[in-house]
């Protein structure tokens, strides 16, 4: 099992440009989920999906933040216009719907706005 | 007030050493509840669950209590490679039960 697969692992942009963040899921796994990560508020959820079907976008900051998940096995976070405020790690995570137990993190993406 | 909170830390310990780490949440429906570990500029991954009974796992040892709204995390015979952030985290409740909210986490350094 690959576990969770984000891409990319770094990107540095300028500010205003568009900027899109990858993720495929584990195999098999029904639920996926955006979280951000700054040092100033921890892990914060962004999204979540259960069968590609956006449930709950509360977290998400602006307008100029979108999340698809077009099938099972993809989904895209992307931030048009981006700001250096940003700038933070965004985690994707995804989970069997009956499993009782936590989820699975990918690696991240290490983003930098300037 | 946060949903989850916990001591940011840093806690520095010596190797050998017993240390716990405490945690509070908010509401009062929650139910079910984790411990997470994270290295740094790495992933989180799940340490344990907490049980209402409380649970052990190695040196680890979880425990819940529901009427105060506290989680506890205790490591006992601590070693270098425990030095990490550990994140308290509580699942969601009512219309949001598919959701994990993270505590900001505590440092723990492990001294040779």
């Amino acid at each position: 099992d690959a576990g969770v697969i984000q891409s990319p692992r770094h990107e540095v942009t300028e500010m205003g440009q568009e900027v899109t963040l990858r993720c495929k899921p584990i195999s098999g796994h029904n639920s996926l989920f955006w979280y951000r990560q700054t040092m100033m508020r921890g892990l914060e959820l962004l999204i979540y999906f259960n069968n590609n079907v956006p449930i709950d976008d509360s977290g998400m900051p602006e307008d100029r933040f979108s999340a698809k998940m077009p099938n099972a096995s993809f989904s895209t976070l992307k931030i048009q216009p981006s700001e250096p405020r940003d700038s933070a790690v965004y985690f994707c995570a995804s989970r069997t719907g009956t499993g009782l137990g936590g989820y699975t993190f990918g690696s991240g993406t290490r983003l930098t706005v300037v | 007030r946060k949903e989850v909170e916990q001591d940011p830390g840093p806690f520095n310990v010596p190797e050998g050493a017993t240390v716990a780490f405490n945690c509070t949440y908010s509401n009062s429906a929650s139910q079910s509840f984790f411990w997470y570990r994270q290295d740094c500029r790495k992933e989180p991954k799940l340490l344990m669950s907490v049980y209402s009974s409380g649970n052990e796992d190695g040196r680890f040892t979880a425990q819940l209590n529901r009427a105060s709204q506290y989680i506890s995390l205790l490591i006992r015979d601590s070693k270098l490679s425990d030095s990490a952030t550990y994140l308290c985290v509580v699942k969601g409740y009512g219309g949001a039960t598919n959701k994990l909210i993270f505590g900001t986490g505590t440092l723990l350094a492990v001294q040779p």
